[in-house]
């Protein structure tokens, strides 16, 4: 399985954007890179992922490398309520829906 | 829908004492999961189920049984609790069937406390 690699906390200034990397070096042609977050020890909830192109959505955008070795997650306009733990996971279908979870970056949004 | 539900919120249980965690989803969901969370670390695979019948055991399964008669159920059963199994326990739900790309939906959590 592909191992992921995040910094353990930043900081982010209320109505700025926050950017999280992740690196992913040893990533497969057929992984995905998934982002979930944990808001205060409620279950993780689903932000966005991809495979080699950018992507958005209503919560966030990534940034992935032309290389795929690493991404990164985009909350435009950061809000307390993003205050949370961001798990940056690599996906692939041979993991049959099992996900690796690491430590994540702990997102503390500051006013 | 309500999506993943998990019974109880919170338990405390005694050294030896045996436990159900109840888990359904109403997604029609074929993948289901047991995670369980130490403070301040991620989460851990205990056993997953790729449909009705079929379960498999996951990185730390000892200690924790399941079975899956229904899609839409998935128990965790704890036998003889140690306090080494204090621990926040999550359930998940996928729509799985082999698909490139498969979002998980957690349940809110069960908080058991072993003494």
């Amino acid at each position: 399985d592909a191992k992921t690699t995040q910094p353990t906390s930043m900081d982010c200034a209320e109505g700025r954007a926050a950017n999280l990397p992740c690196n992913h070096s040893t990533i497969s042609g057929n992984e995905y890179v998934y982002w979930y977050r944990q808001i205060h020890s409620q279950g993780p909830q689903y932000i966005i992922h991809g495979l080699k192109n950018n992507e958005t959505n209503e919560m966030a955008s990534l940034i992935i490398t032309e290389d795929r070795k690493s991404s990164t997650l985009i909350l435009p306009h950061a809000t307390l309520r993003d205050t949370a733990v961001y798990y940056c996971i690599v996906y692939g279908s041979s993991n049959t829906g099992k996900l690796i979870f690491g430590q994540g970056t702990t997102l503390q949004v500051k006013p | 829908n309500a999506g993943v539900t998990q019974t109880p919120k919170f338990r405390i249980l005694k050294i030896g004492q045996s436990m159900t965690l109840q888990c359904a989803q109403d997604m029609n969901h074929n993948y289901m999961y047991w995670y369980r969370q130490d403070p301040g670390m991620g989460l851990k695979l205990i056993y997953y189920s790729v449909g009705a019948g079929i379960t498999d055991k996951g990185e730390v399964p000892n200690g924790y049984n399941v079975s899956r008669s229904t899609t839409e159920d998935f128990p965790l059963r704890l036998e003889l609790a140690a306090p080494s199994q204090t621990s926040v326990y999550f359930c998940a739900s996928s729509p799985g069937g082999g698909r490139l790309t498969d979002t998980q939906y957690f349940g809110p959590g069960t908080r058991l406390t072993v003494l």
